[in-house]
C-alpha cells in the first residue's frame, strides 16, 4: 500500500520551455503533498508544501512564480517549472501524506529534469 | 529551523560486516523516517520511527526522542546495501540530513 506515482521519470527540453510533473497517490488520499529538489551529490531540499484545494506554501528562496504547484484533488499534485533554464536542471521528487502531521510521507520515484 | 546531522558521512565496509549510522536532530519532532536512496535515485522507505525500536530483516532502527537521536543498524551487509542513507525529521514537514554514503565491497 501507500504507492506514489510520479511522471515523467525523465525529461529533456530546451531552455525557455515549461515542464509539468505529475504526482499521484494511487491507493490513498493525500491531504498534503510535498515537492523536493535534489542536486547531484546533495541532500533533498523541500521546495513547497501543498494541501488539497489550497495555495502551496513555498520554502524561503523558492520562486513561486517559477515553480507553480497545483493540488486540485486528494490524489494529484502537479509541479510546473515555467520558462525553464539550465540552472533548473535537477532531480525533483514528490511525496504524499494521508491524515495528520505525524503520519509518514510516501515518496515518488522522482523526475530527472535536464534543460539544454 | 530543525538541524539534522548524520554520521559518518562516508562508510566503506567489507561484505558481511555490521554498521551503525547515526542521526542527531536539534528539536522535538513527531516524524522521523530513514531512507535508502539507490543509484537510480529512488528513495526506499526503510523505517517510520519517531520513537522506539523496529526491525526489518537485517535492518533495525532505534529512536530516542528525549535525547534527539536515531540509529540505523545494518547487519551482515551485502553489496546491494550500497547507496546513500538519509534520515529525515520534522513536525509537519520533513528536513533531510546530508546522508551517509555506504559502499559495501565484495
Amino acid at each position: 500500500g501507500a504507492v506514489v506515482s510520479q511522471h515523467p521519470s525523465r525529461v529533456i527540453c530546451k531552455s525557455g520551455t515549461s515542464v509539468k510533473i505529475e504526482c499521484r497517490s494511487l491507493d490513498f488520499q493525500a491531504t498534503t503533498m510535498f515537492w523536493y529538489r535534489q542536486f547531484p551529490k546533495q541532500s533533498l531540499m523541500l521546495m513547497a508544501t501543498s494541501n488539497e484545494g489550497s495555495k502551496a506554501t513555498y520554502e524561503q528562496g523558492v520562486e513561486k512564480d517559477k515553480f507553480l504547484i497545483n493540488h486540485a484533488s486528494l490524489t494529484l499534485s502537479t509541479l510546473t517549472v515555467t520558462s525553464a533554464h539550465p540552472e533548473d536542471s535537477s532531480f525533483y521528487i514528490c511525496s504524499a501524506r494521508a491524515g495528520t502531521a505525524n503520519q509518514p510521507q510516501h515518496f515518488g520515484d522522482g523526475t530527472r529534469l535536464s534543460i539544454l | 529551523g530543525i538541524q539534522v546531522e548524520q554520521s559518518p558521512p562516508d562508510l566503506i565496509l567489507q561484505e558481511g560486516a555490521n554498521s551503525t549510522l547515526r542521526c542527531n536532530f536539534s528539536d522535538s519532532v513527531n516524524n522521523l523516517q530513514w531512507f535508502h536512496q539507490n543509484p537510480w535515485g529512488q528513495l526506499i522507505n526503510l523505517f517510520y520511527i519517531p520513537s522506539g525500536t523496529k526491525q526489518n530483516g537485517r535492518l533495525s532502527a532505534t529512536t530516542v526522542a528525549t535525547e534527539r537521536y536515531s540509529l540505523l543498524y545494518i547487519s551482515s551487509s551485502q553489496t546491494t546495501d550500497s547507496g546513500v542513507y538519509f534520515c529525515a525529521v520534522g513536525t509537519g514537514k520533513l528536513i533531510f540530513g546530508q546522508g551517509t554514503t555506504l559502499q559495501v565491497k565484495p
